[in-house]
């Protein structure tokens, strides 16, 4: 079957740095999406892993590994906006995005 | 990034009435378009996906005579719920896709939150 794994929450205070990790399991694999989703919106895309390797974009990387089917989000300088969910999501040999329940991260002061 | 919009962003229905959401993706044709639904601290829901000019895909346990989805062209598909029941209350997210760019991102709509009374 197709699944995913993250934790269901976390907590980081303003101004340090958080890493949410992945594992997924899926039929086929054709990149994976992470997209950050704050309460009562629709998701918004944050980055896009198809190769092994970390991407940085700004306060932001994403690290995959395809061979253990692992990735991670990192997120530097936290800011109180950042609180939101954060939802990693493989794309299936389908192209159709696989989605968990996501992690709750929650930015104090 | 590309646009996608929806169309209403809420609304609140009579039981046994029937709601249309529209989704349209602005500045780009979308080949591929997902409907998602959401209830409240839950993943989201993939109910079926649309390709423009064909019946749309409909996931395991999701009706397709109560949600009837048309993709006429490639910038609009639209979600009917039909005789909608306060257990159709939900988040309905639309995303877009073009299959023919490098990485078939999905870009979203801002969601319609619908209530039924």
């Amino acid at each position: 079957g197709q699944n995913i794994d993250q934790p269901t929450e976390m907590t980081a205070t303003e101004g340090a740095i958080v890493q949410i990790n992945c594992t997924y399991q899926t039929s086929g694999f054709n990149g994976l999406f992470w997209y950050q989703q704050h309460a009562g919106e629709a998701p918004t895309f944050l980055s896009y892993n198809v190769l092994d390797g970390l991407e940085e974009k700004g306060r932001f990387s994403s690290f995959l590994s395809r061979s253990k089917g692992y990735s991670y989000l990192l997120l530097k300088e936290l800011q109180m906006k950042d609180s939101a969910s954060y939802l990693c999501a493989p794309m299936d040999s389908n192209y159709q995005l696989i989605w968990g329940a996501g992690t709750k991260l929650i930015i104090k002061p | 990034g590309a646009v996608v919009s929806q169309h209403p962003s809420w609304v609140i229905c009579k039981s046994g009435t029937s709601v249309k959401i529209e989704c349209r993706s602005l500045d780009f044709q979308a080949t591929t378009m997902f409907w998602y639904r959401q209830f409240p601290k839950q993943s989201l829901m993939l109910m079926a996906t649309s390709n423009e000019g064909s019946k749309a895909t409909y996931e395991q346990g999701v009706e397709k005579d109560k949600f009837l989805i048309n993709h006429a062209s490639l910038t609009l598909s639209t979600l009917t719920v039909t005789s909608a029941h306060p257990e159709d209350s939900s988040f309905y997210i639309c995303s877009a896709s073009n299959l023919a760019e490098d990485y078939n991102e999905q870009f979203f709509g801002p969601g319609t939150r619908l209530t039924v009374l």
